[in-house]
Formats: C-alpha cells, sequence, structure tokens
C-alpha cells in the first residue's frame, strides 16, 4: 500500500497570503496524483489531477507540481472560500487508493 | 450538472447491518465506476469500495472486505454499499464519488455524504 504523507498539517494564513501544501509518496506514483478540497458540510472537490491539471470550473490560483515522490499545492492568493483540508491521493497504484492525512488551512 | 445524493446513515448498535444508497443524476450512469469513501471523526479520507459500470470488478479495503458489499442497479442509477457486522471504528460519514472513467482512480463528483454512527 502506497503511503501519502502530507505536511504541515495546519496553515494559518490570511486572506491574500499565499499558501504551499506538500504531499510525499512512500514509492513513485508517477503523476497520479489528485488533490481535492473538503469544506465543512459540504462535498469534498477535485481540485487539480495528474499532479498538474486543473479540474474543471478550478480557479486558475490553484496549481498543482511534481512527480515521482514529492508533489506541492499551490493557492496563490487566498480567498475566503479556500479555507477547508486538502487532500492529496495516488492511483498509481490500487487497490487501495490512498489519500493523505490532510493539511487544514484555516484563518489566521 | 453532476449530482450524487446518499441515504440511509443513521445510528446503529455494533454487529448490526445497515444499507447506504447512492442515486446519481446528469451523467450517463451506466457507464461510469462508483466509489465509496469515508471520513472518521478527527481523521481524513479513507477509501473503501469501487464498483464498476457493470458491477464486474469490485474492490475493498482490507479493513472492509468480508463484512461490506457494493453492488450497483444501473435502471435506477443507484449504487448501495450493504454494512454488515458493523464496528464502531466503522463510524464515519460516508460519501459516494463517480469514477473519471470506470476505474481510473480518479474521483471527479462526490455527493455531499450520508453520516454512519455505530454505537454499543
Amino acid at each position: 500500500e502506497i503511503v501519502l504523507t502530507q505536511s504541515p498539517a495546519t496553515l494559518s494564513l490570511s486572506p491574500g497570503e499565499g499558501a504551499t501544501l506538500s504531499c510525499r509518496a512512500s514509492q513513485s506514483v508517477d503523476t497520479y496524483l489528485s488533490w481535492y478540497q473538503h469544506r465543512p458540510g459540504q462535498a469534498p472537490r477535485l481540485l487539480i489531477y495528474d499532479a498538474s491539471n486543473r479540474a474543471r470550473g478550478i480557479p486558475a490560483r490553484f496549481s498543482g507540481s511534481g512527480s515521482g515522490t514529492d508533489f506541492t499545492l499551490t493557492i496563490s492568493s487566498l480567498q475566503p472560500e479556500d479555507f477547508g483540508v486538502y487532500y492529496c491521493q495516488q492511483r498509481d497504484s490500487w487497490p487501495p487508493l490512498t489519500f493523505g492525512g490532510g493539511t487544514k488551512v484555516e484563518i489566521k | 450538472q453532476v449530482l450524487l445524493v446518499e441515504s440511509g446513515g443513521g445510528e446503529v448498535q455494533t454487529g448490526r447491518s445497515l444499507r447506504l444508497s447512492c442515486v446519481a443524476s446528469g451523467f450517463p450512469f451506466k457507464t461510469y465506476g462508483i466509489h465509496w469513501v469515508r471520513r472518521a471523526p478527527d481523521k481524513g479520507l479513507q477509501w473503501i469500495t469501487f464498483i464498476s459500470h457493470d458491477g464486474g470488478r469490485r474492490d475493498y479495503a482490507d479493513s472492509v472486505k468480508g463484512r461490506f458489499t457494493i453492488s450497483r442497479d444501473n435502471s435506477k442509477n443507484t449504487v448501495y454499499l450493504q454494512m454488515n457486522t458493523l464496528r464502531r471504528e466503522d463510524t464515519a460519514v460516508y460519501y459516494c464519488a463517480k469514477d473519471h472513467d470506470d476505474g481510473s482512480g480518479e474521483l471527479d463528483y462526490w455527493g455531499q455524504g450520508t453520516r454512519v454512527t455505530v454505537s454499543s
């Protein structure tokens, strides 16, 4: 099973600031990595697929990069609606699909 | 507009059973695979099962294998999750999610979830 480790666990930021979230895989997942946003009480939402492709309707302030074992999600300028928990997930080798433990982005 | 709506959650005692439903609309349901993912309190997302477009492929996480069964009825645009021998650690919000294809492992649309509480 591929283990994904996200860091940091929590990011405390103000609106307008940039955010950098990291995800490290226990073995290479090529570029088969997705990022999801989960806000309380809402459905999780796909942000990035295949490491760097924005999903339909996702604003350009969200970008993804990386390959192999190290990945980054960048939010260029945080908006109030961006606060929540972000998860990475690999689909290179499954079952099982695996998720990272999440990074909580909170308002400072 | 793609829509997934889960139902069937509730509070149940350990060892009992529950069946969740996921009704889909807004896309050609019989063409796509569907997953179930859960989020336990104060924990992250955990994938638990997948069913292919025709039910020919079904995958399970080790934690639910032998206890949970996924199925689908394409005439009703519905996927089911039969959960037997429930444990306290099965307490979570359960989400169904559409696969981008039919086994890609990319979850492009999700429902809002249904809460399951297992108590002794």
